[in-house]
């Protein structure tokens, strides 16, 4: 079936500490996996993707990485700093729609 | 604002009566999508559009749901007959078909509380 597992549900770090949230997805078939940062009363926002053919991706200080044989992916953010506090959601494409995990709250202490 | 658009950001009703949602998408994006989100939860996928034709529609939507796209642009969602349990945020995004035809990107969604 389709279905998306993210660990953990809630992460606090130290501000410029790493933070580190995993992602399981059950399709061999989906090729496409995109995080999402969401602030409270806000909407969804890519931060970062990544495609099947790519093993691990960068962009300052977010990198996401996958492995397609163990079906994981996860999304690093270094140097973590006060405006990264937010929900971040990973999502594994089915064909065209997107199946979302169930979000990582992370807070950021200063 | 050239994003994805929604219109009501908040709607409050009672059981019973009938709900209709717009969103409009980014101009030049001809793929149009329903989530919906509960509280604690992430997106959960409801039905999708290639221009007006709608091309798939989750189990989550009963019949007392309709979505349209008429002439490929803006699209409407409704609900009849609403039940605490429709009770959520209901997220549109889009995409355009093509080479960056994965990326999807959000509107601020509509709050519905039925109470």
């Amino acid at each position: 079936g389709e279905n998306v597992e993210q660990h953990p549900s809630t992460l606090s770090v130290q501000e410029g500490d790493s933070a580190v949230i995993k992602c399981t997805y059950s399709d061999s078939a989906s090729n496409y996996f995109p995080w999402y940062k969401q602030e409270l009363g806000k909407r969804p926002q890519l931060i970062i993707d990544i495609r099947s053919n790519v093993g691990e991706k960068k962009d300052q200080r977010i990198a996401v990485t996958l492995n397609k044989t163990a079906k994981h992916f996860s999304l690093h953010i270094t140097e973590t700093q006060p405006e990264d506090s937010a929900v971040y959601f990973c999502a594994a494409s089915y064909w065209v729609k997107l199946v979302f995990g169930a979000g990582t709250i992370l807070r950021v202490k200063s | 604002d050239t994003g994805v658009s929604q219109n009501p950001r908040h709607k409050i009703t009672k059981r019973g009566q009938n709900v209709t949602f717009r969103c409009d998408p980014i101009s030049e994006h001809n793929r149009l999508y329903w989530y919906r989100q509960t509280l604690g939860q992430g997106p959960e996928f409801l039905t999708y559009f290639q221009n007006e034709a709608q091309l798939e529609k989750s189990r989550l939507l009963s019949d007392r749901f309709s979505a349209e796209r008429p002439k490929g642009s803006f699209s409407t969602l409704e609900i009849q007959r609403t039940e605490q349990g429709d009770s959520a945020m209901y997220l549109c995004a889009s995409s355009l078909d093509g080479g960056r035809s994965y990326e999807q990107y959000f509107g601020p969604g509509t709050r519905l509380t039925v109470t």
